[in-house]
């Protein structure tokens, strides 16, 4: 059974720029969330997505958007990106993502985005 | 709202020595809670979860963690380290889910070195 699918791995961008990162979870999966890695704030929770509605959203401006598609794969863009988006982007998912028996989430690689 | 604290940024301890991270939580509501740990360039693993079934909870690699209500911790210990136990751990907590990714929140995570 493969995995969380996060592409591409790296990534380098220039200021003002915009990005796309892109997640397949696992098959079956219907629950993807987003989290953001940086050695100063850590593992910081942006969105989660289900059945192709942001069902959830953590404290970032809105250049930071996402969606979900029918296939429940995941993307996510940033849009004029500063230095500060330099960071390592996770995707998680899960069959569920709520309740109590939900299952658990499982975390792809990771997309290391640099801006320059 | 819900918050983890992760005492010491960095633990080292001998190679077959206990080891035990240290993970104390904030949650206006009963918590779910979760030790992940991350080896280098990957993504996150999920070692145990707490979902209020037992306070002592047994995860992979021959961890385990307490949920202590009173002391509202959740440290995670392992009776004899093994060199392949070097990695980062997270604690995480989630007030709306019961092990899905939607909008959990981490702590700075806790870098554990195994001297040999």
């Amino acid at each position: 059974k493969a995995g969380v699918t996060q592409t591409p791995r790296y990534l380098i961008k220039t200021r003002g720029q915009q990005v796309t990162l892109s997640c397949s979870p696992i098959s079956g999966h219907r629950s993807v969330s987003w989290y953001q890695q940086t050695p100063g704030q850590g593992l910081q929770f942006l969105f989660e997505y289900f059945s192709e509605t942001q069902r959830n959203k953590g404290n970032f401006p809105g250049r930071f958007s996402g969606r979900q598609f029918s296939n429940s794969r995941s993307e996510m863009n940033v849009s004029t990106l500063e230095l500060g988006d330099s960071a390592l982007y996770l995707c998680a998912s899960s069959l569920e993502g709520r309740g109590r028996f939900s299952t658990e989430a499982f975390f792809g690689q990771g997309t290391r985005l640099t801006v320059v | 709202a819900q918050s983890v604290t992760q005492l010491g940024s960095h633990v080292s301890v001998s190679e077959g020595a206990l080891v035990l991270l240290r993970c104390n939580y904030s949650s206006s509501v009963p918590p779910y809670l979760f030790w992940y740990v991350q080896y280098p360039n990957q993504g996150l693993q999920l070692l145990l979860k707490y979902t209020s079934a037992a306070t002592l909870v047994k995860g992979i690699n021959g961890f385990e963690a307490e949920f202590k209500k009173s002391e509202t911790s959740f440290h995670l210990t392992k009776p004899s380290a093994h060199m392949s136990d070097a990695a980062e751990y997270f604690c995480a907590v989630s007030e709306g889910s019961g092990g899905g990714a939607d909008g959990l929140t981490f702590g700075k995570g806790t870098h554990l070195i195994i001297q040999p």
